[in-house]
């Protein structure tokens, strides 16, 4: 079983929609939470992050975290074409330096 | 504000031949400096982190290897290519002592062909 499962897609959805992705975590010493958004053949950029139970927002997304469920989960709002890209969950152990990540949902936005 | 650099941004190698990959970060001193292998339509798999000057920890047995000569500067290496080398090869860096959340923050990536 991987540490970080998170579903491949593609998840395709109509201009305007809320995106919804998600990830889940086998180790419960897991307690800091990333979330990444990668265009094709560019980088990964950071979007989200957060350390505790709860939803934290910005702008157009929502982070959310269930440490009970061992879920994280990244909500964007009112989504755009400029939104189509993969997206990376990234998961840290308390004061580690090395973080591990999940295999990336590709979205892709119609308009 | 921070920059990452890395060139080259593609790379077409023989096998067999050697491989010289480089990252420079700037406006920020003493950084944690990754190197990451992703390969197509895969998540990221880590290679080695620095914590400093001279300090290597490879996380995968490979033949590749890493080095970092300057504070800010970071190179990956070969000897010989293998096939299986092909991939995106993506730097990072992070705060070295700073939230221990250890945010990374990744380069532009080179994209490596082996034939």
């Amino acid at each position: 079983q991987k540490e970080v499962e998170q579903d491949p897609g593609p998840l395709s959805v109509p201009e305007g929609a809320i995106v919804s992705l998600n990830c889940t975590y086998s180790n419960s010493a897991f307690q800091y939470f990333m979330w990444y958004r990668q265009y094709s053949r560019k980088g990964p950029e950071l979007l989200m992050y957060t350390y505790s139970s709860g939803n934290k927002e910005d702008g157009r997304f929502t982070a959310q975290v269930d440490k009970s469920s061992k879920y994280i989960s990244l909500f964007i709002r009112d989504s755009q074409p400029s939104d189509s890209a993969t997206y990376l969950c990234a998961i840290v152990q308390a004061a580690g330096n090395k973080l591990t990540f999940g295999g990336g949902t590709r979205v892709l936005v119609k308009p | 504000s921070q920059t990452i650099h890395q060139w080259p941004a593609t790379l077409v190698q023989p096998v067999g031949s050697p491989l010289s990959l480089e990252c420079t970060v700037e406006g920020t001193s003493n950084p944690n400096l990754y190197w990451y292998r992703q390969a197509a339509g895969r998540g990221l798999q880590l290679l080695f982190y620095s914590v400093g000057i001279g300090q290597i920890s490879s996380e995968v047995p490979q033949n590749l290897s890493a080095s970092r000569p300057q504070d800010r500067q970071f190179i990956l290496s070969s000897k010989k290519l293998l096939l299986s080398d092909s991939g995106f090869y993506l730097c990072a860096w992070s705060v070295l002592s700073g939230s221990p959340g250890n945010e990374q923050f990744f380069g532009p990536g080179t994209r490596l062909t082996v034939l």
